[in-house]
């Protein structure tokens, strides 16, 4: 079946610093992927997303591409804020279906 | 427009009482879901729904039931709660074939 391997953490990093959280896929097809945040004490909101190979999605400074040579979508950001601290989570649907499948999620803390 | 509303915020229940969570969406989607939220688990599909009257298993059903009597209000029910249903229940919307909008979230304890 589909699933979903991410970096789990917990990371802590200083304020400025480079971030990389690792995601690669497991599906029959052409899934589409997605990055979710999950800020304290709130819901699910998605951040980023791709349809197709090669895509690069990108929102508030974050990004990540479609790989489908490595089945990876890995998420960057340059300089990590105090406010970027939540848990993030790395998804995926298929054949258009609605039905997500997550990652663990990886806790993000980033200090002063 | 108010999204997906879901009540209680927080529930504490006893081994073996019974309760609904409460999940409803103004955005006329097809599409309603719930899922359940455990540390290093990411969040796992209960149970789904693609229009009134249809309803259908996800990953982890097992001590859950839905029902789908309108297109707005997807509850769940925990007939007899148990510890190992302590987590925290997100409800999901979306048009068919669209992307899911999550609700805020109900932090459930059982005792």
């Amino acid at each position: 079946g589909n699933s979903v391997t991410q970096m789990e953490g917990p990371v802590t990093l200083s304020e400025e610093a480079f971030l990389t959280i690792n995601c690669t896929y497991t599906a029959t097809g052409y899934p589409s992927l997605f990055w979710y945040v999950q800020y304290p004490g709130e819901g699910l909101q998605l951040l980023l997303k791709a349809t197709k190979a090669d895509d690069k999605g990108s929102n508030k400074g974050f990004e990540a591409t479609y790989r489908k040579e490595t089945t990876s979508f890995h998420l960057e950001k340059g300089s990590v804020q105090v406010s970027d601290s939540a848990v993030y989570f790395c998804a995926l649907t298929q054949g258009g279906s609605e039905k997500l499948v997550f990652g663990k999620g990886m806790k993000l803390t980033v200090n002063p | 427009n108010a999204g997906v509303t879901q009540t209680p915020k927080f529930q504490v229940l006893k081994t073996g009482q019974s309760m609904t969570l409460q999940c409803a969406q103004d955005m006329n989607h097809e599409y309603m879901s719930w899922y359940r939220q455990d540390p290093g688990m990411g969040l796992r599909l209960i149970h789904y729904s693609v229009g009134a009257g249809i309803t259908d298993q996800g990953e982890v059903p097992n001590g859950y039931n839905v029902s789908r009597s309108t297109t707005e209000d997807f509850p769940l029910r925990l007939l007899s709660a148990a510890p190992s249903q302590t987590s925290v229940y997100f409800c999901a919307s979306s048009y068919l074939g669209g992307l899911e909008t999550f609700g805020p979230g109900t932090r459930l304890t059982v005792t």
